[in-house]
């Protein structure tokens, strides 16, 4: 999985609870993305990353932040978790040589439960 | 909304036969990505076409893409049981990536 780890690998918890899952990247590459999927869906971005602090919301980041402080980690926080964000989350990263529509690299994942 | 779209939704066939799989996009892009999710993991690319290439192979695999159409195809030839899995299109352009729903192939032995 290109040097990615996400955490945790499962995840189950309670409507109202905050939850952050992180990903961490041994690559040194610049861009790393958060990315939820669910069935009849295929995968929708809901934040990236472009650099250490340098972040942008994606198609789908309502009720979602996130946080890079160093190159290696990109966390994404549920602020309150709701039962529509139960799905499988997806880490990538990749270094482009413009934009971030280049090949990505993509972590084990993470399937979250809010009950 | 999704930039790509795959057709069909599932396929299955015979170990040793091909495979085709097509993607539908909306809008002008810069290139066009296949991946492929094995059950339970995560996506792993691979092949990457640009707008101005028409053709592009990869051991068993060749892809095409018709800009004026706004339509790609994968074919996977002499198929392996090894190749189940569900196969993801994302059409890029500037800046965004979208992946579509996916196609689930089955490939029996």
């Amino acid at each position: 999985d290109a040097g990615i780890t996400q955490s945790p690998r499962h995840k189950v918890t309670e409507t109202g609870t905050p939850v952050t899952l992180r990903c961490h990247q041994t690559e040194n590459h610049r861009y790393m993305y958060w990315y939820r999927q669910d069935p009849g869906h295929g995968l929708r971005l809901i934040h990236y990353s472009y650099g250490v602090k340098d972040t942008d919301k994606g198609e789908v980041s309502d009720g979602y932040s996130v946080s890079r402080s160093k190159t290696e980690d990109f966390l994404l926080t549920l602020e309150s978790a709701t039962s529509s964000q139960t799905s499988v989350y997806f880490c990538a990263i990749s270094e482009p040589a413009s934009g971030y529509t280049d090949t990505q690299y993509f972590g084990p994942g993470t399937r979250l439960t809010v009950l | 909304s999704q930039q790509g779209e795959e057709d069909p939704q599932a396929l299955s066939i015979q170990e040793g036969e091909n495979a085709t799989m097509n993607c539908s996009y909306k809008t002008s892009i810069n290139n066009l990505q296949w991946y492929r999710q094995n059950s339970g993991r995560g996506l792993v690319h691979l092949i990457l076409i640009r707008s101005n290439e028409r053709e592009k192979h990869s051991g068993r695999l060749r892809v095409t893409l018709d800009t004026s159409k706004k339509s790609s195809s994968l074919l996977i030839t002499a198929s392996r049981a090894a190749d189940t899995a569900s196969y993801f299109c994302a059409a890029g352009d500037n800046n965004d990536m979208r992946f579509g729903a996916g196609t689930r192939l089955t490939v029996k032995p």
